[in-house]
C-alpha cells in the first residue's frame, strides 16, 4: 500500500485558517487522494478527495501539489467542531479493491 | 447524504458470549462493506472486506471463525464476534460506498466490551 505522512498533531485557533500537510511520496498514477476526519467516539466521516487538480467543497478546499507527492487540506476558518483526528489516504485500487488503509493521521486541536 | 447505521452503538457482555453487530446502508446498495477495529488512541485497523453473496475477505492476522461476517443483503452485513473475550474489548466500525471512485460513508461505531 502507498504510505502517507502527517504531523500527530496541529493546533489552530478558532475562525483562523488551518492547513494539514500530507505528504505521498510512493503515490502511483492512479491512485486519488481521499481525506476523513474522525470526532471523538465516532466514525469517520468523509472531507474530500481529489487526483491532480485543487478540489474545493462545502467543507475544505485539497490542494495537490503538481508532482501529486504531497498535498494540504485547508480549513478556511476552523470553528471547535472541526477539532478531530484527520486522516490523508491514498485509496487503494489494486486488484479492484476500494479498501482504505488507515494510518495515524494528525489530531487537530481548535482553540477558542 | 448516503447514510450507513450500525447497530447496537455499545454492548456490554461476559466474557465467552457471543455479539453480533448490524451495519445497515440506508440509502443505497452497498455490494461491499468493511469492518474496522480501533483501540484506544489509534488509528482505525481493517479487519474484513464484506462481499454480498460471497465470502469475506480477511486481513492478514484476523481469525476468521472468530470474526465471522455475513453479507446476506445490498444493505445488510453483519459482524459476529464469537466467545468474546476481555482483549476483544474495542470500537468496531463499518463502512459501505457506492461502486467506483466515491467516498466511503462510515457508521457511528460499536463500543464493546467484554467483562
Amino acid at each position: 500500500d502507498a504510505k502517507t505522512t502527517q504531523p500527530n498533531s496541529m493546533e489552530s485557533n478558532e475562525e483562523e485558517p488551518v492547513h494539514l500537510p500530507c505528504n505521498h511520496s510512493t503515490i502511483s498514477g492512479t491512485d486519488y487522494i481521499h481525506w476523513y476526519r474522525q470526532l471523538p467516539s465516532q466514525g469517520p466521516e468523509y472531507v474530500i478527495h481529489g487526483l491532480t487538480s485543487n478540489v474545493n467543497n462545502r467543507m475544505a478546499s485539497l490542494a495537490i501539489a503538481e508532482d501529486r507527492k504531497s498535498s494540504t487540506l485547508i480549513l478556511h476558518r476552523a470553528t471547535l467542531r472541526d477539532a478531530a483526528v484527520y486522516y490523508c489516504i491514498l485509496r487503494d485500487r489494486q486488484g479492484g479493491s476500494e479498501k482504505l488503509v488507515f494510518g495515524k493521521g494528525t489530531k487537530l486541536t481548535v482553540n477558542p | 447524504g448516503a447514510v450507513v447505521s450500525q447497530h447496537p452503538s455499545r454492548v456490554i457482555c461476559k466474557s465467552g458470549t457471543s455479539v453480533k453487530i448490524e451495519c445497515r446502508s440506508l440509502d443505497f446498495q452497498a455490494t461491499t462493506m468493511f469492518w474496522y477495529r480501533q483501540f484506544p488512541k489509534q488509528s482505525l485497523m481493517l479487519m474484513a472486506t464484506s462481499n454480498e453473496g460471497s465470502k469475506a475477505t480477511y486481513e492478514q492476522g484476523v481469525e476468521k471463525d472468530k470474526f465471522l461476517i455475513n453479507h446476506a443483503s445490498l444493505t445488510l452485513s453483519t459482524l459476529t464476534v464469537t466467545s468474546a473475550h476481555p482483549e476483544d474489548s474495542s470500537f468496531y466500525i463499518c463502512s459501505a460506498s457506492i461502486p467506483g471512485n466515491q467516498p466511503q460513508h462510515f457508521g457511528d461505531g460499536t463500543r464493546l466490551s467484554i467483562l
